[in-house]
């Protein structure tokens, strides 16, 4: 079935210094979707991306959809403390409906 | 406007008692979705339904897990009998579609003794 790898697990930042996170799907993707869950919460969704090469922004945040739509990224420009939180990936796939989550990666923000 | 709500919001049960979970999707939205999420697997899939009908059940763990939907406002996810490996959070979330942006609900934590 599909899979939806993210990278890294977990990143720990200073407080103004830039982040990223990766996400590739072993398939080729219709759309993908990021989502936030600060700790304690739920998952809240950011953005869906859905052509191929599509950038969005979003403030300090940037979203990246590869050419092969099988792969994608978000990075955050001079992080605050206000972005700790864990960052998910969700894919889906040309032929369905299913959403399927990347791990995540958990950001740590120090002051 | 209210979100997805979920009951309870917390459940501390012993192994082998029944558990029912609840959900109410946002008013409107003909798709619902129940995942669970632990440290080791992360945000799993169980069920989704559209319109009130299953659609994909292929992440529902085992027969000890069941879910229904009886109607467009109400969803439940039962684990009988549950064990300690059931423990995690479960959220249920819901969408206008099955390809829209899903909108999660608080989770219910869910400890088994």
């Amino acid at each position: 079935g599909q899979q939806v790898m993210q990278i890294p697990q977990y990143q720990h930042v200073q407080e103004g210094e830039d982040f990223t996170t990766y996400c590739n799907s072993s398939t080729t993707l219709s759309n993908i979707q990021w989502y936030k869950q600060r700790p304690g919460g739920h998952p809240v969704f950011l953005i869906q991306l859905v052509k191929s090469g599509e950038v969005k922004k979003q403030k300090r945040l940037t979203f990246q959809f590869g050419e092969a739509k099988k792969n994608s990224s978000l990075h955050i420009t001079a992080t605050q403390t206000t972005d700790v939180g864990t960052y998910f990936c969700a894919g889906r796939e040309t032929s369905g409906s299913r959403l399927t989550f990347g791990e995540g990666t958990q950001l740590t923000v120090n002051p | 406007d209210a979100g997805v709500i979920q009951s309870p919001r917390h459940e501390v049960t012993e192994m082998g008692q029944e558990v029912t979970l609840r959900c109410k999707p946002i008013s409107g939205h003909n798709s619902l979705f129940w995942y669970r999420q632990t440290m080791m697997r992360g945000l799993e899939l169980l069920i989704y339904f559209n319109n009130n009908v299953p659609i994909d059940d292929s992440g529902m763990p085992e027969d000890r897990f069941s879910a229904k939907m009886p109607n467009a406002s109400f969803s439940t996810l039962k684990i009988q009998p549950s064990e300690p490996r059931d423990s995690a959070v479960y959220f249920c979330a819901s969408s206008f579609g099955t390809k829209e942006t899903q909108y999660f609900g608080p989770g219910t934590r869910l400890l088994v003794l």
